[in-house]
């Protein structure tokens, strides 16, 4: 059954730290992987993962795709209150996008 | 604007009722999904549609229905069968499978009264 996992589910850090979270995830068909922040309700496009080793960053955000592993990590550097969200990884197959269940970040002023 | 919209936003629903959501396109999309989302539980996919007349179940199908008649709509029926309707459901659409990324609309909230 394909999958898709979130560490850690939910994280509170200070204003300014450097913050990682974490994907993995076990599905057939692999096309590539998407990160999502979602603060209230239509989550917004982060990333697009296709090719492992190679970072993608904008801003203070950067992601990177470990097709060995079968994994993502997405950083956040100098964490503002503005970053409290849900952030949503999914994997593309070739016929439908499978989600995780998100990683509920809270940044404390 | 191009775009996902979603209707209602917010839709009640008494037990034993049958409701549908609303999804529309205008980004000449050809697959369009609908997800739900409960507290702790991210994004399930429900039903999922690659073209048009053409559509698949996800994790949890079961006590809902769609339908894809034209490119542009994809709506989601909560049947009476679906024990617990109370949630958030996500429409999006992406222009081809696996290569692209996603689009939301902005969601409905179904209570059940």
């Amino acid at each position: 059954e394909d999958k898709v996992v979130q560490s850690p589910l939910s994280l509170v850090v200070h204003e300014g730290d450097t913050v990682t979270l974490n994907c993995s995830y076990e599905v057939t068909n692999f096309r590539s992987l998407l990160w999502y922040k979602q603060e209230k309700k239509a989550p917004t496009f982060l990333f697009m993962l296709t090719s492992s080793g190679i970072e993608k960053k904008s801003g203070r955000l950067s992601s990177i795709l470990d097709k060995k592993e079968l994994s993502s990590i997405l950083n956040i550097t100098a964490t503002q209150t503005g970053d409290s969200a849900i952030y949503l990884c999914a994997v593309c197959r070739d016929d439908k996008i499978i989600f995780g269940k998100g990683t509920r970040l809270h940044i404390l002023p | 604007d191009g775009g996902i919209t979603q209707s209602p936003k917010y839709l009640f629903r008494k037990e034993g009722q049958n409701v549908t959501l609303s999804c529309e396109q205008n980004l000449n999309h050809d697959a369009m999904y609908w997800y739900r989302q409960d507290p702790g539980q991210g994004l399930r996919l429900i039903y999922y549609s690659q073209i048009v007349n053409d559509f698949q179940k996800g994790d949890i199908a079961e006590g809902y229905s769609v339908s894809r008649e034209k490119k542009e709509s994809f709506p989601l029926t909560v049947t009476s069968a679906q024990k617990n309707p109370t949630a958030f459901y996500l429409c999006a659409s992406s222009e081809r499978q696996g290569d692209t990324e996603a689009f939301f609309g902005q969601g409905t909230r179904l209570t059940v009264v």
